[in-house]
């Protein structure tokens, strides 16, 4: 069973800070990772993918991959109001036959 | 270019009924993924299509089922709605299989009452 853990939260940070959100998966095929954003109410908007160990950065967000321990996070610098949202962690094993799993999501609540 | 578009957006059937969601996938993307996200829950793989083919489905009975269409457009049907159907239903589409980048339309907000 493929399954991607994440630490519901809330996770409170204050204006200005780091927020780092992290995510394991159960199965050491995993090709894709993605870290989505979800506002209340509002469907899933992709922020981040990466693919291979390492560090990748676009913006204030940078993703962060290690396979061998199984863990993706997202970090988010200089954290802004408007960046409280769910984040959600997602996996795709990249077979033909394939499909993305989602985790539950961390609640991000930006303290201002 | 255009992006994945969800009718209609929100939904209220009863108990038993039938309901069909459209999707329309963004331009130059062939496939379409199905997700059914419960409050305070992550997306849950219904199934996906891939030119017009199922491609894989996750662990949802027989009365979820799914079109394709050669424009790459994508329907879903629910028959015999239960109560626990109530859900977000959301349509990703994605420019192929094996990892890429799919993308969200804004969901169908279905009520089973």
């Amino acid at each position: 069973q493929k399954e991607v853990e994440q630490n519901s939260g809330p996770l409170s940070v204050p204006e200005g800070a780091i927020a780092s959100l992290n995510c394991t998966y159960s199965d050491r095929g995993s090709q894709s990772f993605f870290w989505y954003r979800q506002y209340s109410g509002k469907s899933p908007e992709l922020i981040m993918s990466i693919y291979s160990n390492g560090d990748k950065e676009d913006g204030r967000f940078t993703a962060q991959l290690n396979k061998a321990s199984q863990y993706v996070s997202l970090l988010i610098r200089d954290s802004q109001p408007s960046d409280s949202a769910t984040y959600l962690c997602a996996v795709n094993w990249g077979n033909r036959d394939d499909k993305i799993i989602f985790g539950k999501g961390t609640r991000l609540h930006i303290l201002p | 270019e255009t992006g994945v578009t969800q009718s209609p957006t929100h939904l209220i059937k009863t108990r038993g009924q039938q309901v069909t969601l459209r999707c329309s996938s963004q331009s130059g993307h062939n496939t379409v993924s199905w997700y059914q996200q419960a409050l305070g829950q992550g997306p849950q793989f219904i199934f996906q299509y891939y030119r017009e083919e199922e491609n894989g489905r996750g662990n949802f009975p027989p009365r979820f089922s799914g079109l394709q269409f050669p424009n790459y457009s994508s329907e879903l049907n629910v028959n015999a709605l239960e109560l626990d159907d109530s859900a977000l239903y959301l349509c990703a589409s994605s420019p192929g299989t094996g990892g890429t980048e799919a993308f969200f339309g804004q969901g169908t907000r279905l009520t089973v009452v």
